[in-house]
């Protein structure tokens, strides 16, 4: 089993649409938890923090269920500029320090015109 | 302030070969992570350097190694190089325990 998984895409969604974006995580002792965004041929951004109460930033608002070892990110009124493939990303901590970052396999966002 | 940049952009190499590739992290960032991205993959984890000592490494082989220089710079280098080490190599740098910002990479390509 994958220590992350995401929905398949790619994501054909219109301009305006909503989308939303689920993903899993299998390690329990995951700690904190992102979503990050990558343009083609460009490196992962980070996009948002995802924390326990959920938070929203603008269009954008990430859940995370620790009980279900579950993260979403839902992107309202989507614009072309949202065209992108999204990371989700959790780490973990051991020896005093924050391991390197787990990463899902991304999942493609087209929006179209 | 320069964000994190890594040298080459761009690599050729043949099997068997060997590369260094190099990292310079973001200002007042003393942490250097380092990623293997496959085409169509996310990000993987090869290790994570902190004072100049490797602190934490992924599934990687041996063939992997790397080095952090006193001004928190850092190497990867990769011997025998496989068909299976092309990939965009992804540096990122930290504080202790913050946000990991990410360089452009540098795609290598073994023929």
């Amino acid at each position: 089993r994958k220590e992350v998984e995401q929905d398949p895409g790619p994501f054909n969604v219109p301009e305006g649409a909503t989308v939303a974006f689920n993903c899993t995580y299998s390690n329990s002792a995951s700690q904190s938890f992102f979503w990050y965004r990558q343009d083609c041929r460009k490196e992962p951004k980070l996009l948002m923090s995802v924390y326990s109460s959920g938070n929203e930033d603008g269009r954008f608002t990430a859940q995370l269920n620790r009980a279900s070892q579950y993260i979403s990110l839902l992107i309202r009124d989507s614009k072309l500029s949202d065209s992108a493939t999204y990371l989700c990303v959790v780490n973990s901590y051991s020896g005093g320090g924050a391991d390197g970052l787990t990463f899902g396999k991304g999942t493609h966002l087209i929006i179209q015109p | 302030d320069a964000g994190v940049t890594q040298s080459p952009t761009h690599l050729i190499k043949t099997r068997g070969q060997q590369v260094t590739l190099r990292c310079s992290p973001k200002s007042g960032h003393d942490t250097v992570s380092w990623y293997q991205q496959a085409l169509g993959q996310g990000p993987q984890f090869i290790f994570q350097y902190y004072e100049e000592e490797e602190r934490q490494r992924g599934n990687f082989p041996d063939r992997f190694s790397g080095h952090q220089f006193p001004n928190y710079s850092s190497e990867l280098n990769v011997n025998a190089l496989l068909l299976g080490d092309s990939a965009l190599y992804l540096c990122a740098s930290s504080p202790v325990g913050g946000e990991q910002f990410f360089g452009p990479g540098t795609r290598l390509t073994v023929l």
